[in-house]
């Protein structure tokens, strides 16, 4: 089984609409979450980090489920230029290193 | 501030030459890290560094050697390239709190690198 694991996707959405994707993380010693944004063929960018009590950015909120061990993005009135492929990362206590998920594809069009 | 940097941006190799990656942070970061990126693989840690002068193995180690002689630079080093080793290569830095809370990676805009 994968550490982190996501749906690939790919979400196709209308500008406007809502989306969610979801992210299981199976260590349960896992103590830092967050959603990365990858752009095709750049680097990675910290799009937000995720909380237990769970954080809001504007068009996105984050949430953790510790208990059932995921963790969600939801992105309201979706724009063109969300499009992306979404990672969701972990921190495992006491490591050093960083997990990430293979990523939700997202399109939004017009 | 640059941020990360890496050099260079793309290569092209025959099989069995070698090549070194640098990768520079100018934003005092303690870690460092190499990654590959590959469709339908993820990021894929290759080795890292919690400070100047140390490393350690990743999950996927084999086949790379890492230095990092200074702070600021990372070095990824390839000895006898394969086209199993084609791929996206990306370096990060990060802050880490007292307690090994990891804080954001900061990314380097990537290698492109094609072994024939």
């Amino acid at each position: 089984r994968k550490e982190v694991e996501q749906d690939p996707g790919p979400f196709n959405v209308p500008e406007g609409a809502t989306v969610a994707f979801n992210c299981t993380y199976s260590n349960s010693a896992s103590q830092s979450f967050f959603w990365y944004r990858q752009d095709c063929r750049k680097e990675p960018k910290l799009l937000m980090s995720v909380y237990s009590s769970g954080n809001e950015d504007g068009r996105f909120t984050a949430q953790l489920n510790r208990a059932s061990q995921y963790i969600s993005l939801l992105i309201r009135d979706s724009k063109l230029s969300d499009s992306a492929t979404y990672l969701c990362v972990v921190n495992i206590l006491n490591t050093d290193k960083l997990i990430f998920g293979t990523g939700t594809r997202l399109q939004v069009f017009p | 501030n640059a941020g990360v940097t890496q050099t260079p941006k793309f290569r092209v190799l025959k099989t069995g030459q070698s090549m070194t990656l640098l990768c520079a942070q100018d934003m005092n970061h303690e870690y460092m890290y190499w990654y590959r990126q590959d469709p339908g693989m993820g990021l894929r840690l290759i080795h890292y560094s919690v400070g100047e002068g140390t490393t350690a193995k990743g999950e996927v180690p084999d086949g790379y050697n890492v230095s990092r002689l200074k702070k600021q630079n990372f070095l990824l080093g390839l000895e006898s390239a394969a086209p199993s080793q084609t791929s996206v290569y990306f370096c990060a830095s990060s802050y880490t709190t007292f307690d090994r809370f990891l804080d954001e990676q900061y990314f380097g805009p990537g290698t492109r690198l094609t072994v024939t």
